[in-house]
């Protein structure tokens, strides 16, 4: 069945560091990808997507490009800051389906 | 902007006692889903409804039921808590299936069964 697999956290960086959280997927077919975030207290909120190959989602200095070849969608930040701090989640939905499909998350803290 | 609300924020209750969690969106959403998130275990599906008067089940939805009487609610029952029930509940409704229809969230429930 179709899943998710983020890396492992919690991840803790400083201020400017820059970040990779990884992702890959399985999926029947040609799957949407997503990038939530879930900022302490709240729910989850779209942070990102990309619905084909090689397409690439970006949003407040954060991207993933969405790559078939190896099934992965790894999110990026070239510079994080304190407010980033978050809980991240990777997750796909199949475009003839009713449901998504999250990993497990990836807590980032970012210390000044 | 209300988006999707969902009541109580909070709530403990003792083993074998019941409750109802009620989500509401106010956009107009043909699709709405409860997930429960547990540490290490990321969000799972409970049950899901794709229009009104509609349900089906998720990935965990022995000990919950759910009813979508009118399009804006859905509404998901513990007839029965029990201590592994103890989570967070998130609700979500999206316009329709598929990639141009991200999910959108409330800020969840935090449910204590003791």
């Amino acid at each position: 069945g179709d899943s998710v697999t983020q890396m492992e956290g919690p991840v803790t960086l400083s201020e400017e560091a820059f970040l990779t959280i990884n992702c890959t997927y399985t999926a029947t077919g040609y799957p949407s990808l997503f990038w939530y975030v879930q900022y302490p207290g709240e729910g989850l909120q779209l942070l990102l997507k990309a619905t084909k190959a090689d397409d690439k989602g970006s949003n407040k200095g954060f991207e993933a490009t969405y790559r078939k070849e190896t099934t992965s969608f790894h999110l990026e930040k070239g510079s994080v800051q304190v407010s980033d701090s978050a809980v991240y989640f990777c997750a796909l939905t199949a475009n003839t389906g009713n449901q998504f499909y999250f990993g497990t998350g990836t807590s980032l803290t970012v210390i000044p | 902007n209300a988006g999707v609300t969902q009541t109580p924020k909070f709530r403990v209750l003792k083993t074998g006692q019941s409750m109802t969690l009620l989500c509401a969106q106010d956009m107009n959403h043909e699709y709405m889903y409860w997930y429960r998130q547990d540490p290490g275990m990321g969000l799972r599906l409970i049950h899901y409804s794709v229009g009104e008067g509609t349900t089906a089940k998720g990935e965990v939805p022995d000990g919950y039921n759910v009813s979508r009487l009118k399009k804006q609610n859905f509404l998901l029952g513990l007839e029965s808590a029990a201590p592994s029930q103890t989570s967070v509940y998130f609700c979500a409704s999206s316009y329709s299936t598929g990639y141009n229809s991200p999910l959108h969230f409330g800020n969840g429930t935090r449910l204590t069964v003791t």
